[in-house]
């Protein structure tokens, strides 16, 4: 049972547009989204996150939107640079545990 | 250190054997968790320790997977017996206590069965 989807394997977006990510999960009890970046040999590195009671979150070039009604969340990154070409993971968890469940990812292709 | 290490970053062993990897976390960090990332998929949970205490084991594939966290601090997995299918890269993180605490990993240990 997956719980956390991430349905686009891959994307490849234009060096300054905007890229967007997206993330959807079934369980309702989850209250806390989080967002990581992988590059190639090395573990998955922290961006964002963002609280249930709250619907969107900013942090320089990265904003997370959270849906709580369509279970959905997305990541933001305006404007792309080729150095944001990784795999993005978004994650969650109910406050009531600790343990986080990942996403399957997205390869994000940036193209100067 | 600074960061969350692990080692070996690559192992190479011959199915049968046996394997540990290692995992020194982030100093303070009370949360220590293993995850593993099979080629193409996503970050598997397997383990998670509070302090020297696994209140939840419930993400190990099978009983030859086995965890232990000492001093609070430093974790080995083993795996006994190896099998093909155990071919994963291997992921440490540390957190300071849950909830909503962000994870911080490491650069993991590639494990090849051959």
């Amino acid at each position: 049972d997956q719980q956390v989807k991430q349905n686009s394997p891959s994307l490849s977006v234009q060096e300054g547009r905007i890229s967007i990510l997206n993330c959807d999960y079934t369980n309702s009890m989850f209250d806390y989204f989080l967002w990581y970046k992988k590059y190639p040999a090395e573990g998955p590195t922290f961006l964002i996150s963002i609280s249930s009671i709250k619907d969107k979150n900013e942090d320089g070039r990265f904003t997370v939107f959270l849906n709580k009604s369509a279970k959905h969340l997305s990541l933001h990154i305006v404007p792309s640079q080729p150095g944001d070409s990784a795999v993005y993971f978004c994650a969650a968890s109910n406050s009531g545990t600790y343990k986080y469940i990942f996403g399957t990812g997205t390869r994000l292709k940036v193209l100067a | 250190g600074a960061g969350v290490s692990q080692s070996p970053s690559n192992k190479v062993t011959e199915k049968g054997k046996d394997v540990e990897l290692r995992c020194d976390p982030i100093s303070g960090h009370t949360a220590l968790y293993w995850y593993r990332q099979s080629l193409g998929q996503g970050l598997e949970f397997l383990i998670y320790f509070q302090g020297n205490s696994a209140p939840d084991k419930s993400g190990l594939p099978s009983d030859r997977f086995s965890a232990e966290r000492t001093g609070g601090s430093v974790s080995t997995l083993t795996i006994q017996r190896t099998q093909q299918e155990d071919s994963a890269v291997y992921l440490c993180a540390s957190s300071l206590a849950p909830p909503n605490e962000k994870l911080f990993f490491g650069s993991g240990t590639q494990l090849s069965v051959l």
